[in-house]
């Protein structure tokens, strides 16, 4: 099966700040990697898939871009309200892995 | 609207067993597949397995095939996932949430949470 890794495992920056975080597939899933946030709490939420398509209602402030094997999501000014978890997964075909998630705070 | 709505939080004892239900509305429930994610306290996400309510055709993780059992009823426009015999290690949050387009998650349910203890 693909195994999906994901760096840093946590990151701390200040307001405003561009942050990206990194996915790698362990096998080629061409465009196939959605981005979820989950804040504390919360509900993931589906933020990007294909890869790079902005889900609707989600900001501008993020983006996200690869196809293979090798993904990143930007956060173009990072926002209090930022503060989450970061998972990509696999949406190709089952098993629909996930990362093992990127931990946001502000410093 | 599009949504996904769980049944409430559970309480159960080691050796029992549970059905926790997913009720979609506002689509066509039998047109998208269906999926269960577990969330261990602390812990990221797992994907469980998968069902397409039309013909209740499923697909499960081999993490855990065997130890669930994935069901729906389309009449109702509901899913379950269910355990014959809960350990303390179920205890977690679970999610449903639909899959859309080439299979992206979204939405999700509002979790259901799970707590296993004697």
């Amino acid at each position: 099966d693909i195994q999906m890794t994901q760096s840093p495992s946590s990151l701390s920056a200040s307001v405003g700040d561009r942050v990206t975080i990194t996915c790698r597939a362990s096998q080629d899933i061409s465009n196939y990697l959605a981005w979820y946030q989950q804040r504390p709490g919360k509900v993931p939420k589906l933020l990007i898939y294909a890869a790079s398509t902005l889900q609707s209602g989600v900001s501008s402030r993020f983006s996200g871009t690869g196809s293979g094997t090798d993904f990143t999501l930007t956060i173009s000014s990072l926002q209090p309200e930022d503060v989450a978890t970061y998972y990509c997964q696999k949406h190709n075909s089952a098993p629909f892995t996930f990362g093992p998630g990127t931990k946001v705070d502000i410093k | 609207e599009e949504q996904l709505v769980q049944s409430g939080a559970e309480v159960r004892k080691p050796g029992e067993s549970l059905k926790i239900s997913c009720k979609g509305s506002g689509y066509s429930f039998t047109s998208y597949w269906i999926a269960w994610v577990r969330q261990m306290p602390g812990k990221g996400l797992e994907w469980m397995g998968i069902i397409w309510p039309g013909d209740s055709e499923t697909t499960y993780s081999p993490s855990f095939q065997g130890d669930v059992t994935i069901s729906a009823d389309k009449s109702v426009s509901t899913a379950y996932l269910q355990w014959s015999s809960l350990k303390a290690s179920d205890t977690a949050m679970y999610y449903c949430v639909r899959l859309s387009g080439s299979n992206w998650f979204d939405p999700w349910g509002q979790g259901t949470l799970v707590t296993v203890s004697s």
